[in-house]
């Protein structure tokens, strides 16, 4: 089976950097996603990683290592507006049209 | 603009009750996924489908069951609603070539008494 681990908490200031780390263990991998969830929202994808290394889109970029089974997103020049939960998911060998989400971390920014 | 809907924000049912969520796309979109979200659980997928009246278990589908009659639309049923199916459902979809990128409904919280 997939098992995925993220913190469930992080807590930042206005304009800092903050990261958010998974893990994973399945069996066959096809990549990493990230996923934003505001509170009483819908998840809507932010990035997707298959291969090892950093992707970038805007202030949110977001790492994979397939070797560690590990990757993060990283939020730049945080915002109040970020605060919302981050979910990691994995697409992997099982069945490869579904994805396995982490449990999410809720990010808190404070002003 | 893509759009997700499904029938109801939010629902109120009572034990043994027939409960029927319906999820439509119009995005043309094969991969079909009905989710289950609670507080420190993260989403849990109940069931899927990759095409008209096919549909596969997720990691929970027990106590649920599903009907996909044509492409756009996704039902979820809950055939004798029980207390601990007190949840958000959120459907979802996904294309053949982007299976990673998937579309959410705005959720249905459901409670049942």
């Amino acid at each position: 089976g997939q098992s995925l681990e993220q913190p469930s908490e992080v807590t930042a200031v206005e304009g800092a950097i903050v990261q958010i780390n998974c893990t994973y263990q399945t069996s066959g991998f096809y990549g990493l996603s990230w996923y934003q969830q505001h509170d009483g929202g819908a998840p809507t994808f932010l990035s997707y990683n298959a291969l090892d290394g950093l992707e970038e889109t805007g202030r949110f970029s977001s790492f994979l290592s397939r070797s560690d089974s590990y990757g993060y997103l990283l939020l730049q020049e945080l915002q109040m507006k970020d605060s919302a939960s981050y979910f990691c998911a994995v697409r992997d060998g099982s069945s490869a049209r579904q994805l396995t989400f982490g449990s999410g971390t809720q990010l808190t920014v404070l002003p | 603009d893509v759009k997700v809907t499904q029938s109801s924000r939010y629902l109120v049912k009572r034990t043994g009750e027939k409960v029927f969520l319906e999820c439509v796309q119009d995005m043309d979109h094969e991969n079909m996924f009905w989710y289950r979200q609670d507080p420190g659980l993260g989403l849990r997928l109940i069931y899927f489908s990759y095409d008209v009246k096919m549909k596969e278990k997720g990691d929970i589908p027990e106590g649920y069951s599903v009907s996909r009659e044509k492409k756009e639309r996704f039902s979820l049923i809950l055939e004798s609603a029980s207390t601990n199916q007190t949840s958000m459902y959120l459907c979802a979809n996904s294309g053949l070539a982007s299976a990673d990128t998937q579309y959410f409904g705005p959720g249905t919280r459901l409670t049942v008494l």
